[in-house]
Order: structure tokens, then C-alpha cells, then sequence
């Protein structure tokens, strides 16, 4: 079975720049996660979608961040413009259901020079 | 403020030791508490999970789960170099929303 994917690995983008991100979680998941690592502090929640909708967003910063998960499979996350302090490791994970084990992708590393 | 504390170490431990990592929460809301493990530029792997005071097995692995203390632990015991990585802490309230800890960092020397 695959696990959650995420692309690009990597992203480096000058201030201003949009960039997108995209999460394809496990087949069958109907949670879906966003999470953010920003270098020397701890990983924290960005927002919630169950299927299509999103259940929780109370950790999107602010909103130059748009995230959509059409039709309830795979996600994107847009940074629009993006600012210095976006830099950081952005997951995604899924799970089967509400409060269960949660699966995490490798990330997309993300540089705003 | 939801938190979740760790010591970031490093956590120095020779090989066949049991390491011991430990953590506290700040939300007394909180039901459910998970162990990741995370290797350089990999993503956390889920290792353990508690939910119940008391503890928790899992092979080489225990958890231990203290609610009143607000208090969370992971015994490994025979450790192993492999073992070496960064121990995520996190903790979900009534919804599944993960709050993590800075991770603490283990060092198994051969």
C-alpha cells in the first residue's frame, strides 16, 4: 500500500512568489492533514479536511495560505505571496478515520529567499 | 496555549541500555498521546500510542501514561544504533489535531 506522497520535496522561491504544494494521502483516507515545521520550533497543526471539507482550520496563519482538497482526494496548499517566514518543512498526513493513527509524508522543504 | 514540552537532548545511551525519553502536557483536555519517531529528513513514523493511565508494551517499547501528572513516557529498552533519530511527543484533545513537542534527540553509541 502506498503511503502519503508530497511534491516537490523541495521549493525555493523568492519573497512574493506563490508556490503550491500537494499531498496525495493514502488510498481510502478520508482525513487529511496539514502540518508545518519551521526550523527550532515543534511541528504544528495547520488544518483539518475530512473529505472535501475542512474541519479545522484554526492553524492557518494567516490568508496567504489557501488549502483545497477538490473532490476529497488529494490536497494543495497555496502560499500567496509567499513571505520569509513560510520557510519550514510543510507535512501532510491522512487517516482512516477521526482519531486514528495518523500517516505521515516526507515533507516538502520550502525556501523563501 | 496547548503545549507539549520535551528535553531536546541529545540523549547519549551505549547500545543494550534503556533509554528514556520523556514529556509533559499542558492540556488537561487532552485524551490521547502518541510517540513518533522522526530519522534526518525523513518523516515522523508513529511508534507508540497511549491512551489509558498506566502502561503500555510494544516489544522494546513501553509507554507510560500519567494524567494527573500530565506526564508521558517511552522506555526503549536493548537500545540499538538503529534507534538513533529524534522522538516526537504529541497529544490530541477531543479532536484528532496533533500538538507536538520539539522532539527530543537520542543518541545510541555502538
Amino acid at each position: 500500500e502506498a503511503g502519503v506522497t508530497q511534491f516537490p520535496s523541495h521549493s525555493v522561491i523568492e519573497k512574493g512568489q506563490t508556490v503550491t504544494l500537494r499531498c496525495d494521502p493514502i488510498s481510502g483516507h478520508d482525513n487529511l492533514y496539514w502540518y508545518r515545521r519551521v526550523m527550532g520550533k515543534e511541528i504544528k497543526f495547520l488544518l483539518h479536511f475530512v473529505k472535501e471539507s475542512k474541519q479545522d482550520e484554526s492553524g492557518m496563519p494567516n490568508n496567504r495560505f489557501l488549502a483545497e482538497r477538490t473532490g476529497g482526494t488529494y490536497s494543495t496548499l497555496k502560499v500567496q505571496p509567499a513571505e520569509l517566514e513560510d520557510s519550514g518543512v510543510y507535512f501532510c498526513a491522512s487517516s482512516l478515520g477521526d482519531l486514528e493513527t495518523q500517516y505521515f509524508g516526507p515533507g516538502t522543504r520550502l525556501l523563501v529567499l | 496555549q496547548k503545549e507539549v514540552e520535551q528535553n531536546s537532548g541529545p540523549l547519549s545511551v551505549p547500545e543494550g541500555a534503556i533509554a528514556s525519553l520523556n514529556c509533559t502536557y499542558s492540556d488537561r483536555g487532552s485524551q490521547s498521546f502518541f510517540w513518533y519517531r522522526q530519522y534526518s529528513g525523513k518523516s515522523p513514523e508513529l511508534i507508540m500510542s497511549i491512551y489509558s493511565n498506566g502502561d503500555k508494551e510494544d516489544g522494546r517499547f513501553t509507554a507510560q501514561l500519567n494524567k494527573a501528572s500530565q506526564y508521558v513516557s517511552l522506555l526503549i529498552r536493548d537500545s540499538q544504533p538503529s534507534d538513533s533519530a529524534t522522538y516526537l511527543c504529541a497529544a490530541a484533545g477531543g479532536y484528532s489535531t496533533l500538538t507536538f513537542g520539539k522532539g527530543t534527540m537520542l543518541l545510541v553509541s555502538p
